[in-house]
């Protein structure tokens, strides 16, 4: 199975400031069929379901707001939120769909310093 | 109102059996595919089981595979997850969420709690 690693495990951030999280795919998700890379962020909020934030690497989900954005290359990604609010704590997922078993990274839990 | 509403959780003692169910509303079920996700207590998410919008393609996490089942019932816009031989380590939260291909995870319910002790 395809072993998903994210980094940090715990990020505090700061509202106003840059925050960046990293995965990394044991294999590479990018279908060449399609040429899509089926890697996957969610947000977990403290006591909520998980929500979608990016999908397919890089497509906001709807509703998401602009200051989310995903990145990356084959085994490498990012999450990036450019300017952190209070709302964004939480526990964020990187999960790859490029087959099964579907994967997750471990999570990175966001908290404001 | 666009919904998932997962049910059918509880307490049941190791190797007993538990029958999860999620009911959709207000979205055309039958063209989304169905997970199963699960959270233990203080754990992060793992995925469980997937079926497509038609039911005809399934696959299970090694962790479930050959006790756990997935079925859905497009006419009641009802998935199900029949889960035998429960172990301890089943005991968590979970989750049903729809997908499509471009779309996926768009959707989750708030989860049922099951809990596998003796």
């Amino acid at each position: 199975e395809i072993v998903m690693t994210q980094t940090p495990l715990s990020l505090p951030v700061t509202p106003g400031e840059p925050a960046s999280i990293s995965c990394r795919s044991s294999q590479s998700l990018f279908d060449s069929y399609d040429r899509k890379t089926y890697l996957d962020w969610y947000l977990q909020k403290p006591g909520q379901s998980p929500q979608i934030l990016i999908h397919t690497l890089s497509y906001r989900a709807s509703g998401v707001p602009d200051r989310f954005s995903g990145s990356g290359s084959g085994t490498d990604f990012t999450l990036k939120i450019s300017m952190v609010e209070a709302e964004d704590v939480g526990i964020y997922y990187c999960m790859q769909r490029i087959e099964f078993p579907w994967t997750l990274g471990q999570g990175t839990k966001v908290e404001i310093k | 109102q666009v919904q998932l509403v997962e049910s059918g959780g509880g307490l049941v003692k190791p190797g007993r059996s538990l029958r999860l169910s999620c009911v959709g509303s207000d979205f055309v079920f039958r063209d989304y595919y169905m997970n199963w996700f699960r959270q233990a207590p203080g754990k992060g998410l793992e995925w469980v089981s997937y079926i497509s919008s038609a039911g005809e393609t399934i696959h299970y996490a090694d962790s479930v595979k050959g006790r756990f089942t997935i079925s859905r019932d497009n006419a009641k816009n009802l998935l199900t997850l029949q889960m035998n031989s429960l172990r301890v380590e089943d005991t968590a939260l979970y989750y049903c969420a729809r997908g499509l291909v471009y779309a996926p995870g768009d959707l989750w319910g708030p989860g049922t709690l099951v809990t596998v002790s003796s």
